[in-house]
């Protein structure tokens, strides 16, 4: 079955204290890695997409990487309002390419 | 408008009560998708269209759930008889690719329809 895992669930961190975020995936045929971030009472936001081990993608303080197994979603000196909930999602070719999301890691940047 | 709006953001129904949930993609978006999002948790997909056509509804709960996109455009999630455990946001996005094509998972999704029955 496939599957999109997230950890941690939720991770507190200092102003400027960097971390990772880990997504793993057991998916059959993966197309495609897609990184979200969503706001309390707000849909999600599109943030990257990977498609192949060793690809990585940078947007501001955030970079997504990809291995065959995992993806990590690194905050570098990360600000308050870094603070989301991070959501990691694929699309797999043998499920029609229908977008799966994880539950996501609630992070939380304390001034 | 500039994004996708959802209808009405917030919806309290009596159990056993219809609700109906609209969704306004961007114009032009062919694909459209509906999730249900737990609290807590991420979101699970529903169904989508590519245009008109109900191309997968397998993620539909069950039978008092229906989605329709008549026109290509504009759909609606309809829940009858409405349970406790429908309480959930509702969540539509669109995308301009169609699905099984090159995905680049670039969906853009509403706010949301927060449903709570009572």
């Amino acid at each position: 079955e496939d599957q999109v895992t997230q950890s941690p669930e939720a991770l507190r961190l200092q102003e400027g204290e960097s971390s990772s975020l880990n997504c793993s995936y057991t998916v059959s045929g993966l197309r495609g890695l897609f990184w979200y971030r969503q706001d309390p009472g707000k849909g999600p936001e599109f943030l990257f997409t990977l498609y192949s081990a060793g690809e990585e993608k940078e947007k501001e303080r955030l970079k997504a990487t990809l291995t065959k197994k995992e993806s990590f979603l690194h905050i570098t000196a990360p600000k308050p309002e870094d603070s989301a909930t991070y959501l990691c999602a694929v699309a797999c070719a043998n499920r029609d390419d229908k977008i799966i999301f994880g539950k996501g890691t609630r992070l939380h940047i304390l001034p | 408008g500039a994004g996708v709006s959802q209808s009405p953001r917030y919806k309290v129904a009596k159990r056993g009560q219809d609700v109906a949930l609209r969704c306004d993609p961007i114009s032009g978006h062919v694909s459209l998708f509906w999730y249900q999002q737990a609290l807590g948790q991420g979101p699970e997909f529903l169904t989508y269209f590519q245009n008109e056509a109900q191309l997968d509804k397998s993620g539909l709960p069950s039978d008092r759930f229906f989605a329709e996109r008549p026109e290509g455009s504009v759909s609606t999630l309809k829940i009858q008889r409405t349970q406790q455990e429908d309480s959930a946001v509702y969540l539509c996005a669109s995308s301009l690719v169609s699905p099984g094509r090159w995905n680049t998972g670039e969906l853009f999704f509403g706010e949301g329809s927060r449903l709570t029955v009572l």
